[in-house]
């Protein structure tokens, strides 16, 4: 499985964007750059994904470079609710059978504090 | 809408017991998972489902484990015998397609003594 290489940890002050990198070198053609999080006590969460083009929803932007070797995942205003550990994981969108499914392979994350 | 509900929250035992876990996906997905999160190995897929029939169960530890899908609102991990190594936060999550997003549970804590 490709591997996904992120900080440790993290601080952000509250309402201040916060840009958290992920390094992915070995990345494929096939590989989707997914993002969860992990909250207190709470299972992970999806934040949001992406192939190849920046995408946004309601809770984050995900920007990735262009040649697709790193991404990072922006909060645009952190709130104290957004402390939390971040996962960035690849995986693969082929549709394969058996065990080519692209399964999860959660890393340890980047766990972000944010400060009030 | 209710997601991913899983039952006992909190399980405490003593060791050589037989643990059930229960899960209830959300209603219209057809993929299950479920993941176990320790200090030290992180979160780890245990085993997968797709449409009630497992697909991927390379990440169960060892015969101990096992888990069953009956139907598709319900699937359930038992652990036979309890060993005090299996104490640890297991998930479930479900998904609409093995591609899409997976929705995760709260979790049960299980602590083995």
């Amino acid at each position: 499985d490709a591997k996904t290489t992120q900080p440790n940890s993290m601080e952000s002050n509250e309402e201040e964007p916060v840009h958290l990198p992920c390094n992915h070198s070995t990345i494929s053609g096939t590989d989707y750059i997914h993002w969860y999080r992990q909250l207190p006590s709470q299972g992970p969460e999806y934040v949001i994904h992406g192939l190849t083009s920046n995408v946004n929803n309601r809770m984050a932007s995900l920007a990735i470079a262009e040649d697709r070797k790193s991404s990072t995942l922006i909060l645009h205003r952190a709130t104290l609710r957004d402390a939390a550990v971040y996962y960035c994981i690849l995986r693969d969108g082929t549709l394969a059978g058996g065990t080519s499914y692209g399964k999860l392979t959660f890393g340890q994350g980047t766990i972000l504090t944010v400060h009030p | 809408d209710a997601g991913v509900i899983q039952s006992p929250r909190h399980e405490v035992t003593e060791m050589g017991q037989e643990v059930t876990l229960r899960c209830k996906p959300i209603s219209g997905h057809n993929s299950l998972f479920w993941y176990r999160q320790t200090m030290m190995r992180g979160l780890e897929l245990l085993i997968y489902f797709n449409n009630n029939v497992p697909i991927d169960d390379s990440g169960m530890p060892e015969d101990r484990f096992s888990a069953k899908m009956p139907n598709a609102s319900f699937s359930t991990l038992k652990i036979q015998p309890s060993e005090p190594r299996d104490s640890a936060v297991y998930f479930c999550a479900s998904s609409l397609g093995v591609h899409q997003p997976q929705h995760f549970g709260d979790g049960t804590r299980l602590s083995i003594l």
